[in-house]
């Protein structure tokens, strides 16, 4: 088991390109998150994952946002128009719902996105 | 609603001496609590964890945190502190619904003095 991967690790764009991050979890992880962290806080959570079903989105998640799992397994999330706002630390969590709410609850290094 | 204070954003100790980072939060219920390690540029590790039973509970690189239901505080202790463990510090509640998401306090950075 290789943990939970994130891909880029670091992301510079222009202000209002698109950019997709990509994450995979921990195989038998059926939960997924995306957190976001802002320079000096602690992360906000974004979205939630149920095998494919998205089954929670915070308000923090504009129109802008999107994200998918196509399959159950790896999730991606996109930001479209980007601002620099946007420049963040993207973390991705797994976690299974089989051994309770938080066990084995996992993130991964997480993708630094700045926006210029 | 669910929320964690970390009333110290910066701590600064010197290697040797003992540590005492402080989180408050509220939930309505029994709450799942976390303490999360953050080095630069990296993601997070998870130190220990509070889901019930006892209130004093040990975790990795010789932390503990002792949840206090009366004071609604679940503060990360060391009884001697390294250089290495300078690092962002996150306390977490995990809210416990169909989701499992997780509500952090905005951190608390540790320096450690030689």
């Amino acid at each position: 088991d290789t943990g939970v991967s994130q891909d880029p690790r670091h992301k510079i764009t222009k202000r209002g390109q698109n950019v997709t991050f990509r994450c995979d979890p921990i195989s038998e992880h059926n939960r997924l998150y995306w957190y976001r962290q802002t320079l000096g806080q602690g992360p906000e959570f974004l979205t939630y994952f149920q095998n494919e079903a998205q089954l929670e989105k915070s308000r923090l998640l504009s129109d802008r946002f999107s994200a998918e799992r196509p399959k159950g397994s790896f999730s991606t999330l996109e930001i479209q128009r980007t601002e620099q706002g946007d420049s963040a630390m993207y973390l991705c969590a797994s976690s299974s719902s089989l051994s309770g709410d938080f066990s084995g609850y996992t993130f991964g290094s997480g993708t630094r996105l700045t926006v210029v | 609603a669910q929320s964690v204070t970390q009333p110290d954003i910066h701590i600064t100790v010197s290697e040797g001496a003992s540590l005492e980072l402080r989180c408050n939060y509220s939930y309505g219920a029994t709450p799942y609590l976390f303490w999360y390690v953050q080095s630069p540029g990296q993601g997070l590790q998870l130190l220990l964890k509070y889901f019930s039973g006892d209130t004093l509970v040990q975790g990795i690189k010789g932390f503990e945190a002792e949840f206090k239901r009366s004071q609604s505080s679940f503060n990360l202790r060391k009884p001697s502190v390294h250089w290495s463990d300078a690092a962002e510090y996150f306390c977490a509640v995990g809210v416990f619904s169909n989701t499992g998401k997780l509500i952090f306090g905005q951190g608390t950075t540790l320096q450690v003095k030689p």
